[in-house]
């Protein structure tokens, strides 16, 4: 089984629209979760990490359910900018583990 | 900072020739991975180094290839013979311990071995 699992898409959505990406993890004993953003050609970077609680930054909304071990990410009010691929990523000790990645998007 | 740099961004080789890769992490962190990405196989861990020892190689497809940390701001990864099936973007990311836990990513090397 894999450490991380998110539905690759593609997800094609209409600006505006919102749109939202799960991800499952294998270990319990993960500690730390994010979600990074990834354009076409580029290197990863970090878009938010995911707290229990639930965290927002702007149009942004990311959850965490440790019961279930599943990670979510909501975009609303989607721009033409988002599109890229999101990648679920998991620290389980001192090791980062990576979702395939979801691609993303957005059609004016 | 100036962030992860890699060098080159970009290598045309042919099959047969050794191919180095290089990587100067973030000052302070303590941690250096290397990653292979396809669009096969997505993005996988190759190896990883903490205060310049290597942890787990597990990743490292063969023996074709090898990776050093010879200092905390210097890292290689060599493939020696390189095959048309290496052709990937490799990546090298570093990480501290402890501080947001982010890892960051360099700008990556395009492989292409003909």
């Amino acid at each position: 089984r894999k450490e991380v699992e998110q539905d690759p898409g593609p997800f094609n959505v209409p600006e505006g629209a919102t749109v939202a990406f799960n991800c499952t993890y294998s270990n319990s004993a993960s500690q730390s979760f994010f979600w990074y953003r990834q354009d076409c050609r580029k290197e990863p970077k970090l878009l938010m990490s995911v707290y229990s609680s639930g965290n927002e930054d702007g149009r942004f909304t990311a959850q965490l359910n440790r019961a279930s071990q599943y990670i979510s990410l909501l975009i609303r009010d989607s721009k033409l900018s988002d599109s890229a691929t999101y990648l679920c990523v998991v620290l389980t000790g001192n090791q980062f583990y990576f979702g395939t990645g979801t691609s993303l998007t957005v059609i004016p | 900072d100036a962030g992860v740099i890699q060098s080159p961004r970009h290598e045309v080789t042919e099959m047969g020739q050794e191919v180095t890769l290089r990587c100067k992490p973030i000052s302070g962190h303590d941690y250096l991975f290397w990653y292979r990405q396809t669009m096969m196989r997505g993005l996988e861990l190759l190896i990883y180094f903490n205060n310049n020892v290597p942890i787990d190689d597990s990743g490292m497809p063969e023996d074709r290839f090898s990776a050093k940390m010879p200092n905390a701001s210097f890292s290689t990864l060599k493939i020696q013979p390189s095959e048309p099936r290496d052709s990937a973007v490799y990546f090298c990311a570093s990480w501290k311990q402890g501080a947001f836990n982010e890892q960051f990513f360099g700008p990556g090397t395009r492989l292409t071995v003909l």
